[in-house]
């Protein structure tokens, strides 16, 4: 398996709050990307990143903010978590530009909010 | 923006059986990678199989083995002797090469009876 880890697995949290969830990645990746699935939409892209300090949006952003200060590290923050950002995280990296083998997952988060 | 569609939310199959499931996509480029992904319910995204847009070829992987109609847009999905394992939500997904993003369908959930 890729080694790709995302922390928390599971998380309850309250409306009004900030989370972070982190994925932390051992294969030196330069692209990481953070999805979120829900029943019926499959997975959509929230946010990128093409390198450090390099993000761009995709196409569920709002609400969303990221960082990647580290090329191992990626972060997805909830500034303040709402009942519609309850899903299941993931995060991905896949292979550089003209590659797109594979695409690497990890675990998944399920994050609820009530 | 490219757009994929699985219209088929869930279909059954039995044991040992073969079942199609179904991929229609939207672009305009001529260079592209499509996937199909297997996510049981460990929630672990899985390749099932890859192929290039530029292939005529199509991917075959054991059992599976896709249908690449590069004019009529289509990638379908042939799972020939299903097995119990098979049970899952299968994803089809797009990648334009030299863009890594994925663009995922909403998935078809698969059952597989004994």
């Amino acid at each position: 398996d890729a080694g790709i880890t995302q922390s928390p697995r599971h998380k309850v949290t309250e409306t009004g709050t900030p989370v972070t969830l982190r994925c932390h990645q051992t294969e030196n990746h330069r692209y990481m990307y953070w999805y979120r699935q829900d029943p019926g939409h499959g997975l959509r892209l929230i946010h990128y990143s093409y390198g450090v300090k390099d993000t761009d949006k995709g196409e569920v952003s709002d609400g969303y903010s990221v960082s990647r200060s580290k090329t191992e590290d990626f972060l997805l923050t909830l500034e303040s978590a709402t009942s519609s950002q309850t899903s299941v995280y993931f995060c991905a990296i896949i292979g550089g530009p003209g590659l797109a083998t594979e695409a690497f997952f990890g675990q998944g988060t399920r994050l609820t909010v009530v | 923006a490219q757009t994929v569609t699985q219209s088929q939310p869930e279909m059954s199959v039995q044991e040992a059986e073969t079942v199609t499931l179904s991929c229609t996509y939207d672009t305009s480029e001529s260079d592209y990678y499509l996937f199909w992904y297997k996510q049981p319910p460990s929630r672990q995204m899985i390749l099932v199989i890859r192929q290039e847009a530029y292939k005529q070829q199509n991917a075959t992987e054991n059992r599976f083995s896709v249908n690449f109609q590069k004019a009529a847009k289509s990638f379908s999905l042939k799972i020939s002797d299903s097995q119990l394992g098979d049970a899952a939500m299968y994803f089809c997904a797009y990648s334009l090469s030299g863009s890594e993003k994925l663009v995922f369908g909403k998935g078809t959930k698969l059952t597989v009876n004994p």
